[in-house]
This record gives C-alpha cells, sequence and structure tokens, in this order.
C-alpha cells in the first residue's frame, strides 16, 4: 500500500530537548516535505527536498533541520524544542515526473512542548 | 508568489443540500490542483486531482472544475451528508513542483 508513515503520532517533550520525527515514504518519491497546521494560520511549510542530499527552507525553517539522506525518509529534527514549536506536523511526498504531480501526507505528529 | 484563497471559511448547512466550495489562485501558471479532506486532528486525505489540461474530476458525489485562466476552482458536493463535515483543503502546484495551500473550508453538515 502506497504511504506516507510518521513516527510518533504523538510526543509530549520539554523545552531544549532534542528530539526527531520519522518520515518514510515506500512511493519512491523525489519531493518530500514538512508542514505545521496551527489554527488559523493554516499549512505552513517548513523545510522541503527535492530529491536525495537537496533540501531547501520553506516559509517558517527557524528551529527546524532536516536531512535526506536516503530517498525514501526525511526526518525532521528539533535541536532544541521551545513551546511555540507545538503543533501538529505532517510530512508529504509527492512525484514529479512531466509536469505530473500529487502529494500524498503522512497522518500526523501533534508535538506539544512544554 | 502564488496566493491561494479559499471561500467560504466556514459553512454549516442542514444534510442533503447541494454545496461549492471556491477556491481561487493568482498565478495560473500551474500543472495541477488538489483537494484534500482532513478530519480535526488528522492527516489530509486527497480527494480529487485535476491536472492543468483537464476541465474537471469527479468522485461519487463530488465534482472539482478548474478553470486556469480565470485561476478558480469549485469542489462540488451533491446531497451532503453529516459524514461530509471536515475542513477541505485545496493546492496548486506551479513551475517549482512546491504546492501552495489555501487554508481551508470548514464544513459542518447537520442532520
Amino acid at each position: 500500500e502506497a504511504q506516507v508513515t510518521q513516527n510518533p503520532r504523538y510526543l509530549i517533550t520539554v523545552t531544549g530537548k532534542k528530539l526527531t520525527v520519522t518520515c518514510s515514504q515506500n512511493m519512491n518519491h523525489e519531493y518530500m516535505s514538512w508542514y505545521r497546521q496551527d489554527p488559523g494560520l493554516g499549512l505552513r511549510q517548513i523545510y522541503y527536498s527535492m530529491n536525495v542530499e537537496v533540501t531547501d527552507k520553506g516559509d517558517v525553517p527557524e528551529g527546524y533541520k532536516v536531512s535526506r539522506k536516503e530517498k525514501r525518509n526525511f526526518p525532521l529534527i528539533l535541536e532544541s524544542p521551545s513551546p511555540n514549536q507545538t503543533s501538529l506536523y505532517f510530512c508529504a511526498s509527492s512525484l514529479r515526473t512531466g509536469g505530473y504531480t500529487e502529494a500524498f501526507f503522512g497522518q500526523g505528529t501533534r508535538l506539544t512542548v512544554v | 508568489k502564488q496566493e491561494v484563497t479559499q471561500i467560504p471559511a466556514a459553512l454549516s448547512v442542514p444534510e442533503g443540500e447541494n454545496l461549492v466550495l471556491n477556491c481561487s489562485f493568482t498565478d495560473s501558471a500551474i500543472y495541477n490542483l488538489q483537494w484534500f479532506r482532513q478530519d480535526p486532528g488528522k492527516g489530509l486525505t486527497s480527494l480529487l486531482l485535476i491536472q492543468s489540461s483537464q476541465r474537471e474530476q469527479t468522485s461519487g458525489r463530488l465534482n472539482a472544475s478548474l478553470d486556469k485562466s480565470s485561476g478558480r476552482s469549485t469542489l462540488y458536493i451533491a446531497a451532503s451528508q453529516p459524514g461530509d463535515s471536515a475542513t477541505y483543503l485545496c493546492a496548486v502546484w506551479g513551475g517549482s513542483y512546491i504546492p501552495t495551500f489555501g487554508r481551508g473550508t470548514s464544513l459542518i453538515v447537520h442532520p
């Protein structure tokens, strides 16, 4: 089954404690990205990756890191989480071929930083 | 920079009504447009994908149309049901293959 898998689904952590949210897709997609979703603000892109070893900042990259060492994985790293990073996070992937692209989303990670 | 606007932001209707959700975008040079459904606290589920060469797509009670020249798409929901209650988002893809999302329309269908 084609899917994007995020882990964990729920996470409560303390300020300053480094954490990683994993994202994996089994569709051989080149493009992967991370979003955060907050009430009233919609989906905001954090980072994206066009392919292995190619990453770039989205609209709200501050406080986040990513890496793309393999095509299927795109982890999101919070080196020193702060309460303003409490949010619902989504990973997405899509194929880029001849002008056609369709996005698939993970089920989300609800992060609370206290 | 591409901007996507969804109107209305919220909608509450009685069961059985036919609905139209609107999505407008500022840059008509898009590859495709995708409509999603999101239940509270859940992920985004793809409903319909319209490629730039297409005018509409249908799936069950859903019909999405695309008018690139005017920068508009509509999602038509026929005979709405309480189970249709969710937030509906549209996203457009331009030349960079980076999608731009609208903020969504929150729909409540009451019995």
